[in-house]
This record gives structure tokens, sequence and C-alpha cells, in this order.
């Protein structure tokens, strides 16, 4: 059965304080590997999609890498509005489109 | 562009009531999908629509609900009748094609008393 774990279930960090969140997956085969933004009484939004050990995609304060067994999510020098709950989602290759998700680190950057 | 829409966006029900909720994908988009969070777990697949047709429906829990797509447009879920253990957070996502990002809407949060 696929299965992603998402580590620290909560992290607490100061503005300015570096960090990474890990997803560690088991799969099959892993067509894609996604990570959201979730913030309350939304709906998860897309951040990135990787497909390969090795990949790597930035985005403002984000990098997110991955290798055949885990991603990490990188947040360089986080600001106060990084504060969100950041999911995983794996698609594996038995599947069709469906994702299955981690429950998720919830960060909270202090100014 | 607007993005995927749900309504209603909260819902309080007794069990035994029926309940109908809606998404609205975004316009072009022909692979619709419904998931589920319920309290303390993990987002969780219920099923998948490419136009109108159902992909794959493996994650629909019981035959208490039934999903629809007419005419490949907006979606409709309906529980009936609703159980203490279907409340929850039901999500709607779409996306252009299959294997893309999938975007989400903001979800309808059940309640059922």
């Amino acid at each position: 059965e696929d299965q992603v774990t998402q580590s620290p279930e909560a992290l607490r960090l100061q503005e300015g304080e570096s960090s990474s969140l890990n997803c560690s997956y088991t799969v099959s085969g892993l067509r894609g590997l996604f990570w959201y933004r979730q913030d309350p009484g939304k709906g998860p939004e897309f951040l990135f999609t990787l497909y390969s050990a090795g990949e790597e995609k930035e985005k403002e304060r984000l990098k997110a890498t991955l290798t055949k067994k885990e991603s990490f999510l990188h947040i360089t020098a986080p600001k106060p509005e990084d504060s969100a709950t950041y999911l995983c989602a794996v698609r594996p290759i038995s599947g069709y489109s469906t994702l299955t998700f981690g429950k998720g680190t919830m960060l909270l950057v202090s100014p | 562009e607007a993005g995927v829409t749900q309504f209603p966006s909260h819902s309080v029900i007794e069990k035994g009531q029926t309940v109908t909720l809606r998404c609205d994908p975004i316009s072009g988009h022909d692979n619709l999908y419904w998931y589920r969070r319920v309290m303390g777990k993990e987002i969780k697949f219920l099923l998948h629509f490419v136009k109108e047709s159902k992909q794959d429906e493996s994650g629909m829990p019981n035959n208490r609900f039934l999903a629809e797509r007419t005419g490949g447009t907006y979606s409709t879920l309906k529980v009936q009748p609703a159980e203490l253990e279907d409340s929850g957070v039901y999500f709607c996502a779409s996306s252009q094609a299959e294997g893309y990002e999938q975007y989400f809407g903001p979800g309808t949060r059940l309640t059922v008393t």
C-alpha cells in the first residue's frame, strides 16, 4: 500500500531561521511527487511537482528536492507569511491520477 | 482565470438526511477529482472523472455516496443518508490532463449531527 509520512507534524521558526520539512514515501513506483501549501479554511495550493530523483525546484524562499525515498522542502529565511500547513502527495505509477497525501507539517513563523 | 469553486462552504445536517455538494472546475479542465479529509487524518481520494465518465471510483466509501458529472462540466456529490462518520471537509480538484498538477477548491465542511 502506498504511504506518505511527513515530519515534523509541527514546526515553529523565528523569522529568518531556515529549516527543512521531510516527506518520506513508499510507493510501488513513483510517477510524481507534489508539494502543496494549505492555509486555514482554504484548499491546498499547488507549489511543485518533482518526477525523478535528483530533481530540484525553487520558488521564492522554497526549494523542493527529491531522492528515491524522500523529498525535502527547504525554507530559506522564512517570513511570517510562510506560515501554513505544507502537504506532500505522491502519484504512483499503478494508479491513474489519484494522489496519496501525507498528514502535513504545520509551520508557524514568528516575527 | 477563475479557480475551482465549491458550494456550499459549510453544511450542517442531521444523521439520515441528504446533502448534495457541488464543484465547478477550472474552465477547460476535463479531469475532476473529489477528495475528503476527516479530522486528524490525511486527505483521501474519493473518485476521478474524465469529462463525464468515472475513471476511478475506488475511494468511494460505500453506496451512500453518489457522484455525477453531467455534460462534463460541474460535478455533484450526494450523500444519502448521511452518517456521523461522513463529517469532514470535501475537496474538489481539477487538472488540465491526467498527470498534470491538480488545482483544489476551498472545500465544503460537512458536519453530520
